[in-house]
């Protein structure tokens, strides 16, 4: 199956500083990607769909000054947690879904994840 | 609105079977997606239905009914692995993916 990796795994940082998250699909090409955010014992919460070559589209809610999303090649989209603070820390997910492929199993893989924790 | 439920959480015993429902209400639908997600980890991918029936996948089946907007995924012979919360999610006529809260499903010796 398809792979899709996320680096980092985990991050702590101090308030105020800001992460980046890589998103890469390793065997194929995505040109769309999506980003989640999971808190504890919730489930996941579509933050923004990533578009190679264009702006994100960003769900209501998620600031998009604050969370940065570039999507500069098929293989690799990054968010970036601006300024970031304690209510920020979460798990946050990227999926990708292979173009145009048919719907018949899986529409999205998901990477691994990475834990934030802003101290 | 576009609004999946499941329960929260559910207890089982190790061996036997459960039974987890998902009821939505979606702007189109496109098909439902069955995920299994453990603690920290991202959801891997278990079962897709568009038609009407059961799909059987080992000890994994899911079902689906179009006109009553109900699912379930059907767990036998359970083991202590299958501990992890299970999230439905439908696709809806937009493509995009809808997601339920998930059942957190909870597996006792």
């Amino acid at each position: 199956g398809a792979v899709v990796s996320q680096h980092p795994s985990w991050v702590i940082c101090k308030s105020g500083t800001s992460v980046k998250i890589e998103c890469r699909s390793l065997d194929f090409q995505a040109t769309t990607m999506f980003w989640y955010r999971q808190f504890p014992k919730q489930s996941l919460m579509l933050m923004a769909t990533s578009n190679e070559g264009s702006k994100a589209t960003y769900e209501q809610g998620v600031e998009k000054d604050k969370f940065l999303i570039n999507h500069a090649s098929l293989t690799l989209s990054t968010l970036t947690v601006t300024s970031a603070h304690p209510e920020d820390s979460s798990f946050y997910i990227c999926s990708a879904r292979i173009p145009d492929r048919e719907v018949t199993t899986e529409t999205q893989y998901f990477g691994p994840g990475t834990r934030l924790l802003v101290l | 609105g576009q609004n999946i439920d499941q329960p929260t959480e559910m207890t089982a015993t190790e061996g036997a079977i459960v039974q987890i429902n998902c009821t939505y209400q979606t702007s189109g639908f496109n098909g439902l997606f069955w995920y299994q997600q453990h603690a920290g980890e991202a959801p891997t991918f278990l079962s897709y239905n568009v038609l009407d029936g059961l799909e059987e996948k080992g000890r994994f089946s899911s079902f689906l009914s179009r006109s009553k907007g109900y699912s379930y995924l059907l767990l036998k012979e359970l083991q202590m692995k299958d501990s992890a919360s299970y999230l439905c999610a439908v696709l809806d006529s937009n493509y995009q993916l809808i997601w339920g809260a998930g059942t957190k499903l909870i597996i006792k010796p």
